[in-house]
């Protein structure tokens, strides 16, 4: 079965301290796509980044990197030099490339971790 | 842009009201969704529209009721609702139904009292 396991539930640091959130998935496809959602105290969902299951790269964008290893079914999430700007509810996501009815892509959602980034 | 724009922010509404959600983007995106979150947990798919045809409908009770007027729009129709449908109410678009990227706008907070 497909499943997407955060198992941080929640995660208290203080600002400028480095954090990672972690990700594992299950799936049985061997094409498919992972994602990370921030979610805000306002409530938007905002993309982060997509990962196809192909490529393995890591990747850096400012403070926020990710680390896929397709070996250990996880891709976990950095951020360096924390701020207070990245509390949120933090969600891994993976969308399966087998299509269902209509041809839509559904995502499968962890249950999310809780960043607090304290001054 | 990735912009979905969805009103209202808030709405608070009595069990025997009617009232509606609204969804709009404008990236030309072709695939819309609804879901439904509840404190602490991840979006829960309702509803997915297809270039304008209702393809996914997840078991959603009929006291919701989704309508994509045109492309850009996409409405949540709501009557008859319980306490327990208090949540946030997620859009979401993607280019198509298998693009791998959904954006969403910024929710509807519901209080159903």
């Amino acid at each position: 079965a497909q499943k997407v396991t955060q198992a941080q539930t929640e995660i208290s640091v203080v600002e400028k301290e480095d954090v990672t959130l972690d990700c594992v998935y299950e799936t049985r496809d061997t094409t498919y796509y992972l994602f990370w959602y921030k979610q805000p105290p306002s409530g938007e969902l905002v993309f982060l980044i997509r990962r196809n299951s192909f490529d393995e790269q890591n990747e850096i964008s400012g403070r926020y990197s990710w680390n896929f290893q397709k070996s250990t079914s996880s891709f976990n999430f950095t951020i360096t030099a924390s701020q207070v700007v990245d509390s949120a509810v933090y969600f891994c996501a993976l969308s399966e490339h087998t299509y269902n009815a209509g041809n839509n892509r559904k995502l499968i959602w962890g249950l999310g971790t809780s960043l607090a980034v304290n001054p | 842009d990735t912009e979905v724009t969805q009103t209202p922010k808030h709405l608070v509404m009595g069990m025997t009201n009617k009232k509606s959600l609204k969804c709009e983007q404008h990236m030309g995106h072709r695939a819309m969704y609804w879901y439904k979150q509840k404190a602490k947990k991840p979006p829960e798919l309702m509803f997915v529209y297809s270039y304008e045809k209702l393809s996914i409908n997840e078991s959603v009770p009929s006291r919701f009721s989704p309508e994509c007027p045109n492309s850009s729009l996409l409405n949540l129709h709501l009557h008859a609702l319980q306490p327990e449908d208090s949540a946030l109410y997620l859009c979401a678009s993607s280019q198509g139904p298998g693009e791998k990227t959904q954006y969403f706008g910024p929710g509807t907070r519901l209080l159903v009292l």
